[in-house]
């Protein structure tokens, strides 16, 4: 079993829509979290850090709830340019991340 | 461009032969990293540099890998005796200390993708 688990998708969704993606950890150990966005054969880049007590960041928000290990993330009013492979991420304070295998969303026109 | 820079950026090669990639870090980040991604999988950590120490080693680096640092500035990554399974994209990625080790934000090179025929 993978570390860091996330369904891989694909998510069709017209632009518009709100979509959610989720992801588990299975180390409670896990200290730290993000969301990084990596576009097709391109280098993955950070999309935002998640907190216990939640995080928004325009259309994105995102949520940890460290009794479950799960991690969630929600795109609001989803945008052709949102269409790109999203990441979760764990570190255990040890300096390396953990990637789950990412999850790819496809925004139709 | 002051980001994370790796060459060579596509590399083919014959199974058997000696490979060498190099990262040049973010100016001044103290801390860098390996990863190693092949399609459809997110990336997984090999290695780990703050500035010439190498901390941590991955199970994944196998004794054909080896990671130097010797300035504590640019690194590089050589595979010896490549294997088709070597095949994959080398990620590097660079961080300055904000705090612990997990909080600091690493930013990734463009990578390069290796092909072993």
């Amino acid at each position: 079993r993978k570390e860091v688990e996330q369904d891989p998708g694909p998510f069709n969704v017209p632009e518009g829509a709100t979509v959610a993606f989720n992801c588990t950890y299975s180390n409670s150990a896990s200290q730290s979290f993000f969301w990084y966005r990596q576009d097709c054969r391109k280098e993955p880049k950070l999309l935002m850090s998640v907190y216990s007590s939640g995080n928004e960041d325009g259309r994105f928000t995102a949520q940890l709830n460290r009794a479950s290990q799960y991690i969630s993330l929600l795109i609001r009013d989803s945008k052709l340019s949102d269409s790109a492979t999203y990441l979760c991420v764990v570190n255990r304070n040890t300096g390396k991340l953990i990637f789950g295998q990412g999850t790819t969303l496809q925004v139709k026109p | 461009d002051t980001g994370v820079s790796q060459n060579p950026r596509h590399k083919i090669t014959k199974r058997g032969q000696n490979v060498t990639f190099r990262c040049d870090p973010i100016s001044e980040h103290n801390r860098l990293y390996w990863y190693r991604q092949t399609l459809g999988q997110g990336p997984e950590f090999l290695t780990y540099f703050q500035n010439e120490a190498q901390l941590e080693k991955s199970r994944l680096l196998s004794d054909r890998f080896s990671a130097e640092r010797p300035k504590g500035s640019f690194s590089t990554l050589e595979i010896q005796r490549t294997e088709q399974g070597d095949s994959a994209m080398y990620l590097c990625a660079s961080s300055s200390p904000t705090g612990t080790q997990g909080t600091d934000t690493q930013y990734f090179g463009p990578g390069t993708r290796l092909t072993v025929l």
